[in-house]
């Protein structure tokens, strides 16, 4: 069981928009604590896709946004695209116990 | 561009400690932080911990007791040992650098390398 919840599948066609929800607590997200998003490859290691609740390293597209409200934080996809499909995971600190935490991961089907 | 490497043994027997060094080119290691991260075939990522260039640690509490993290800057290299495993311990272990803004994240990762425990 994961200590941040995310939603085991999301799916959309092409050009869609589509959202994924990380819901944490008071211990980690709702403290203020940032929250970072991983996509993950088929076969891949997860690579940061947005740090610091909404922020995109270089070359992830503008089409990638997050942002966060109270204890959820949620990431979204716009103008979606085949070689989106993936997981998706979403991370932040635990207070409480004193660590990185990841939700569950979400899959992402295009369809 | 950094890039990391994870390297050891695929196999370890129950009871036994898992090793992994991870190789780091590209850049210094110094004012890092670098970390190491799992997953259990099919499940999610687990943080394990993570070490200043210096040698100052943070380990996950849920783990503390069996892993162990360190640095070798003169090789470009921090290693993970994990000890007294279980089947449980199966994963693809990750190493990576860490991200420090406002928050703490995992911003270059290496492929991974899949460790099983079996006897």
């Amino acid at each position: 069981q994961s200590v941040l919840t995310q939603p085991p599948s999301v799916s959309g066609a092409p050009g869609q928009r589509v959202t994924i929800s990380c819901t944490g607590s008071s211990s980690n997200i709702g403290t203020g604590y940032d929250v970072h998003w991983y996509q993950q490859l088929p076969g891949t290691a997860p690579k940061l896709l947005i740090y610091d609740t909404n922020n995109r390293p270089s070359g992830v597209p503008d089409r990638f946004s997050g942002s966060k409200s109270g204890t959820s934080a949620s990431l979204a996809i716009s103008g979606l695209q085949a070689e989106d499909e993936a997981d998706y995971y979403c991370q932040s600190y635990d207070s409480s116990l004193s660590a990185w935490v990841f939700g569950g991961g979400t899959k992402l089907t295009v369809l | 561009q950094v890039q990391l490497q994870e390297s050891g043994p695929g196999l370890v027997k129950p009871s036994e400690t898992l090793s992994l060094i991870c190789t780091v080119s590209g850049g210094s290691m110094n004012g890092y932080y670098w970390s190491w991260i799992r997953q259990p075939p099919g499940k999610g990522l687990e943080w394990l911990g993570y070490i200043y260039y210096s040698g100052s640690i943070t380990y996950n509490p849920s783990l503390k007791s069996r892993v162990t993290i360190l640095v070798d800057t003169s090789k470009n290299q921090f290693s993970l040992k994990v000890n007294s495993v279980t089947a449980a311990d199966t994963a693809v272990y990750y190493c990576a650098r860490v991200g420090h803004t406002s928050g703490w994240y995992a911003s270059y990762w290496g492929q991974g390398t899949l460790v099983t425990v079996s006897s």
